[in-house]
């Protein structure tokens, strides 16, 4: 069975500091990745995904994530974050190849002060 | 616009009764999924369905009910026998088979027990 660790569950910024969010999986075969957000009120959206190829994949609003094979990892990044940035952040794997259906991680919290 | 559409937004509750989630999908899509989301544990997944007429229990199945009589839609029962209902519930749906397939979310619907 697949799994996802999301190592922070809550974090706090200044506006303008450097984010890296981790998330490490398990899964014992080829996978696909994604990073998900949730911001205040508003439904999940899709912020990037990996499938193969280039394994620095970059997203909307200036993110990015590194898919790290022999680390199983996938953090998320942005070198500068804004006040809007403050949602809820989701990391997510499934096994490639096969049916949509995706395990999440258990979120991080996001807090960006002006 | 293609999308999701989960109604209503908030559903109150009253213990010892059923509860019917609406999710209408007009994106065509096959597969459709209900999952649940409380603070720190992340989306778990209910119940997925991947054609018309069929579907299969996801981690967290007990409580639940679901069924799939049209492509476009999924609703959910959250029953009696369901212990802690009060929640956040998303639905989503996906394309099948192999690809690149992403999933979309709706805006979720917020049941509270009282």
């Amino acid at each position: 069975a697949q799994s996802v660790s999301q190592h922070n569950h809550h974090v706090i910024l200044s506006e303008a500091a450097s984010l890296e969010l981790g998330c490490n999986y398990s899964y014992g075969g080829t996978v696909n990745l994604f990073w998900y957000v949730q911001y205040p009120g508003q439904h999940l959206q899709l912020l990037l995904k990996y499938f193969s190829g280039d394994p620095l994949v970059k997203g909307i609003k200036g993110f990015e994530a590194e898919f790290i094979k022999s680390k199983f990892s996938f953090n998320l990044r942005k070198p500068s974050v804004q006040w809007s940035d403050t949602a809820e952040y989701f990391c997510a794997v499934r096994g490639a190849g096969g049916s949509y259906i995706p395990t999440f991680g258990r979120g991080t919290s996001l807090i960006v002060h002006p | 616009d293609g999308g999701i559409t989960q109604s209503p937004k908030y559903l109150f509750r009253k213990e010892g009764q059923n509860v019917t989630l609406s999710c209408e999908q007009n994106l065509n899509h096959d597969a459709m999924y209900w999952y649940r989301q409380d603070p720190g544990q992340g989306l778990r997944l209910i119940y997925y369905s991947q054609i018309v007429n069929d579907f299969q229990k996801g981690d967290i199945a007990e409580g639940y009910s679901v069924s799939r009589e049209k492509k476009e839609s999924f609703p959910l029962t959250v029953t009696s026998a369901q212990k802690n209902p009060t929640a956040f519930y998303l639905c989503a749906s996906s394309v099948t088979g192999q690809g690149q397939s992403v999933g979309t979310f709706g805006s979720g619907t917020r049941l509270t027990v009282v």
